[in-house]
């Protein structure tokens, strides 16, 4: 996204492994942090967000964290397992809600 | 709750022909409505952009127009279909309450 920046572009990593995905940003007042993973073929689907007013979501296996004062969050995904693999987009999000997306992390788990 | 269509899921058409792709949400009032194109391999590129019945804004320079005749009715149209135009076009929807949801997308070629 235009003001996103997301590393790394290509993430592989062994099953059972951690992988992290980090978002840069550069707008203070942004306020809404989404992930979204998409398969191979199919539509972007959200995975987990966060709010501005929190430091860290969890949801079983994924986890973002938010560092305001850095102005960055990141995807945890911890017990990696192939299905796993796919890509990951933290899209920036301006003005009517809409989301800007960028080429995104592909991440590939290895059997 | 809310439900997004998108209709076809594939299409193959011929340089020089229209085109009509439909989408369509249910279970909400007054969403905001969006178009993405993804290349193969690449981001998504949002097209357009709707507000409302009759309200399309437009991200990119492009040989499509969209068109919203009814609150939960986004069209996408061409006239003419160049070979650039092939793509994965995703559907998308939010309103206040909810974060981005896509359709299944349709898979354009162009011959």
């Amino acid at each position: 996204g235009e003001n996103v920046e997301q590393h790394p572009s290509t993430l592989s990593v062994q099953e059972g492994d951690s992988a992290v995905i980090k978002c840069t940003y550069s707008d203070s007042a942004s306020n809404y942090f989404p992930w979204y993973k998409q398969e191979l073929g199919k539509r972007p689907q959200l995975i987990i967000d966060i709010r501005s007013n929190v430091g860290e979501k969890k949801d079983q296996r994924i986890a973002v964290t938010l560092n305001k004062t850095a102005k960055h969050f990141s995807l945890h995904i911890t017990e990696t397992q192939p299905e796993d693999s796919a890509v990951y987009f933290c899209p920036d999000r301006g003005a009517t809600n809409k989301l800007i997306f960028g080429t995104g992390t592909l991440l590939a788990v290895q059997p | 709750s809310q439900t997004i269509h998108q209709w076809p899921a594939t299409l193959v058409q011929p340089v020089g022909s229209p085109l009509s792709l439909e989408c369509t949400v249910e279970g909400t009032s007054n969403p905001n409505l969006y178009w993405y194109r993804q290349a193969a391999g690449r981001g998504l590129q949002l097209l357009f952009y709707s507000v409302g019945i009759g309200q399309i804004s437009s991200e990119v320079p492009q040989n499509l127009s969209a068109s919203r005749p009814q609150d939960r009715q986004f069209i996408l149209s061409s006239k003419k279909l160049l070979l650039s135009d092939s793509g994965f076009y995703l559907c998308a929807w939010t309103d206040r309450n909810q974060p981005q949801h896509f359709g299944d997308g349709t898979r354009l070629s162009i011959l």
